[in-house]
């Protein structure tokens, strides 16, 4: 059981260049979510997702778009990347029903943009 | 003004102390009330989860939720190296189950 999986581990892009932070999940969770995380600035949800086709905003999702084609995949992407998007970030997922407080996360995806 | 506060330390204790860790929140429709642990370079994992006002226990940890207070607390007993690590407060609304709401993390350090 492999859990949330995300890749690339590390990542340095240009200003300006575009990529996708890939997500996977083999628990069958409905619930995903992006978060950054950045010294001092703790989590920060970016988008999530409550099921396949349905997506919404978090508190910071500008340059960031998601879209989440079945249960397992939740991509993000990055439209043209900038210095502040260097950051950590994690994905997360959990059940929809009987929540017991525990979001479960990926290893996460470290960015530099230059 | 973060609707989730807490103090990002850092925090250095000896090994047998006991810590406090503390959170302050703005949002009285959180119902939910969880802690997290976070080694360095990795994912956040819980640690305490409480669903409304109290207390819970599991072994060396005990999470209080002041409602009244808008105040959470974790209290780690004879703390060891091994709990070195980050702490993360984080809350929840019942109508957004998942969307978690995170203070901004404390660094705890035990020293042998």
């Amino acid at each position: 059981n492999a859990g949330v999986t995300q890749t690339p581990k590390f990542q340095v892009l240009k200003t300006g260049q575009s990529m996708t932070l890939q997500c996977a999940q083999d628990m069958n969770h409905e619930y995903m979510s992006w978060y950054r995380q950045d010294p001092g600035m703790g989590l920060r949800l970016i988008h999530y997702s409550v099921g396949a086709g349905i997506t919404d905003q978090g508190e910071v999702p500008n340059g960031y778009n998601v879209s989440r084609s079945t249960t397992e995949d939740f991509p993000l992407r990055l439209l043209s990347a900038a210095p502040s998007q260097t950051s950590v970030y994690f994905c997360a997922s959990t059940k929809a029903g009987g929540f017991t407080g525990e979001l479960f996360f990926g290893e996460g995806s470290r960015l530099t943009v230059l | 003004q973060k609707e989730v506060e807490q103090d990002p330390g850092p925090l250095s204790v000896p090994e047998g102390a006991i810590v406090s860790l503390n959170c302050t929140y703005s949002n009285s429709a959180f119902q939910y009330f969880m802690w997290y642990r976070q080694y360095s370079r990795k994912g956040p994992e819980l640690l305490m989860y409480t669903y409304s006002s109290g207390n819970k226990e599991d072994g060396r940890f005990t999470a209080q939720v002041d409602k009244s207070s808008k105040y959470i607390s974790l209290f780690i007993r004879d703390s060891q190296p091994s709990d070195s690590a980050t702490y993360l407060c984080a809350m929840g609304r019942g109508s957004t189950l998942g969307r978690l709401y995170f203070g901004r993390g404390t660094q705890l350090t035990v020293w042998p």
